[in-house]
């Protein structure tokens, strides 16, 4: 257990809805990052934040959005879904907005219909 | 081309075998990491380098700066050690955020 939590496990929607994911850094920790894994794109870096601020972005789309909550939680916002968003969604979390180790949660699996 | 490339993509051992997976990178990094996802998908953070040697129970963990590669072994492999094995990087400068390789598959044979 890395002490990195998401929820929810498991989402299955429709296109063009919207679905909220939540991640939980371990105690402690600072810094927040979103990553996607797809079976054709692999795992991708989407955004980073840091103490409620966005330190980074990556391949994200315009239609995803997330922030960081004054506790610290994390919240990865899809919207008009299509099925190529079907993935799974992890959040990592670390202490220091740099270099270190990051400690993964177990993920969001969402399936887009 | 990928900035991250790892060889096999695809291994099968048998239990106790020494096991070399092997990662190759084209641009300048600042760290590079290796994690562990099991079939179930958690991802395990097993290394982090930036130079020489890192040791961890049977896994052992090196990096060359020069050549731009990086080695994992695992020695006296066991079946639970089936997994995918990542490669990952930092690039240059103090960004945290990962570039990751396709990934390795292994299987260990009882």
């Amino acid at each position: 257990d890395s002490g990195v939590t998401q929820t929810p496990k498991h989402l299955i929607t429709a296109t063009g809805q919207r679905v909220t994911l939540r991640c939980s850094p371990r105690s402690g920790d600072l810094s927040v990052y979103w990553y996607q894994q797809s079976l054709d794109q692999g795992l991708q870096f989407l955004i980073h934040y840091y103490n409620g601020e966005e330190r980074a972005k990556g391949n994200i789309l315009e239609r995803f959005s997330a922030q960081q909550f004054p506790d610290l939680h994390s919240e990865l916002n899809l919207s008009s879904l299509e099925l190529g968003d079907s993935a799974l969604y992890f959040c990592a979390s670390s202490v220091s907005s740099g270099i270190d180790t990051q400690y993964f949660g177990p993920g969001t699996r969402l399936t887009v219909l | 081309k990928n900035e991250v490339e790892q060889s096999p993509q695809n291994l099968t051992a048998q239990e106790g075998e020494f096991i070399t997976i092997n990662c190759s990178y084209s641009v300048g990094i600042s760290a590079l990491h290796w994690l562990q996802q099991h079939p179930g998908g958690g991802i395990v953070s097993l290394f982090m380098l930036s130079s020489g040697k890192k040791k961890h129970g049977r896994l052992i963990a090196t990096i060359n700066i020069q050549e731009k590669h990086s080695s994992l072994h695992i020695t006296a492999s066991h079946p639970r050690d089936s997994a995918v094995y990542i490669c990952a990087l930092n690039y240059g400068g103090s960004q945290g955020n990962l570039i990751f390789g396709k990934g390795t598959k292994l299987s260990v044979k009882p």
